[in-house]
C-alpha cells in the first residue's frame, strides 16, 4: 500500500475483554515497530519486527500484550484481559532494513477500555 | 545502549519569533537523526533527517536542524513560528543496534504553543 495502515481507528472495549490490534506496513519494508502513547506522554517502545521474528520485544508492558507477524508483512498486536491503563494510541511504523532509513508511521489505533 | 533527551515538555513562543526545540542524544556510534511532527490526532510526519555529509539539513515548512558531533545535539530551529506549527515534535535516533538490526529510539516529546 502507500502507506502504513492501521485498523479500526478507534475502539472502545470492556475492562477484561482482549483487543487485537492490527497494522499493515509499506510493502517491501520489513522492519515494523508498535509504540504506545498514553495521554500526555511520550512514545513507548513496545515490539521490534524484522521479518516474522521479533529480536525486541523489550517494551511490552505484561504477559497481556503479544504481538505477531505473519508472510513478513500485517502485524497484529493483542491484548488480553485490558485493563483501563491500557487506554492510549498504538501506533505501528515500519521501515526497510537495507539502508538506515526513518520509520513511517500509520495512523494508529485509539483505545479505549472502559 | 542509545538515547534520546528533549529539553523541555513544552514550549510556547510568540508568532513570528524563534522555535528553538532541543534534542541531545547519547549513542557509541554517530547515530542518524530525525526530527517528526505530530498533529493533533494524527500519526507521525517526518520533519528532517540527517545521515551523512551536511550537518544543517533543511525539512519541510521552513524547519532545519543543525548535528553538532561535539554536543552531542541535533536541535530544531525556525526563524519565524506560524499559527500552524503548534504541535508535538519528537526527536529520534537510529543506528545499528549490537544485533545488527537498526532500532529506532525516541525523545518523550516536546510540545509547541503558538501564541498569537
Amino acid at each position: 500500500g502507500a502507506g502504513v495502515s492501521q485498523s479500526p481507528s478507534n475502539k472502545v472495549t470492556e475492562k477484561g475483554k482482549d483487543v487485537e490490534l492490527r497494522c499493515d506496513p509499506i510493502s517491501g519494508h520489513t522492519a515494523l515497530y508498535w509504540y504506545r502513547q498514553s495521554l500526555g506522554q511520550g512514545l513507548e517502545f513496545l515490539i521490534y519486527f524484522q521479518g516474522n521474528s521479533a529480536p525486541d520485544k523489550s517494551g511490552l508492558p505484561s504477559d497481556r500484550f503479544s504481538a505477531e507477524r505473519t508472510g513478513g508483512s500485517v502485524s497484529t498486536l493483542t491484548i488480553q484481559r485490558t485493563q483501563q491503563e491500557d487506554s492510549a494510541v498504538y501506533l505501528c511504523a515500519s521501515s526497510l532494513v537495507t539502508e538506515i532509513t526513518e520509520a513511517f508511521f500509520g495512523q494508529g489505533t485509539r483505545l479505549t477500555v472502559v | 545502549a542509545q538515547s534520546v533527551t528533549q529539553l523541555g515538555s513544552h514550549v510556547s513562543v510568540s508568532e513570528g519569533a524563534l522555535v528553538l526545540l532541543r534534542c541531545n542524544y547519547s549513542s557509541s556510534v554517530p547515530p542518524y537523526l530525525f526530527w517528526y511532527v505530530q498533529y493533533p490526532n494524527q500519526g507521525l510526519q517526518l520533519l528532517l533527517k540527517y545521515t551523512t555529509g551536511a550537518t544543517l539539513v533543511k525539512g519541510i515548512n521552513g524547519f532545519e536542524a543543525e548535528f553538532k558531533k561535539s554536543e552531542t545535539s541535533f536541535h530544531l530551529t525556525k526563524p519565524s513560528a506560524h499559527m500552524s506549527d503548534a504541535a508535538e515534535y519528537f526527536c529520534a535516533a537510529t543506528n545499528r543496534n549490537s544485533g545488527g538490526y537498526q532500532k529506532v529510539t525516541f525523545g518523550t516529546g516536546t510540545k509547541l504553543q503558538v501564541i498569537p
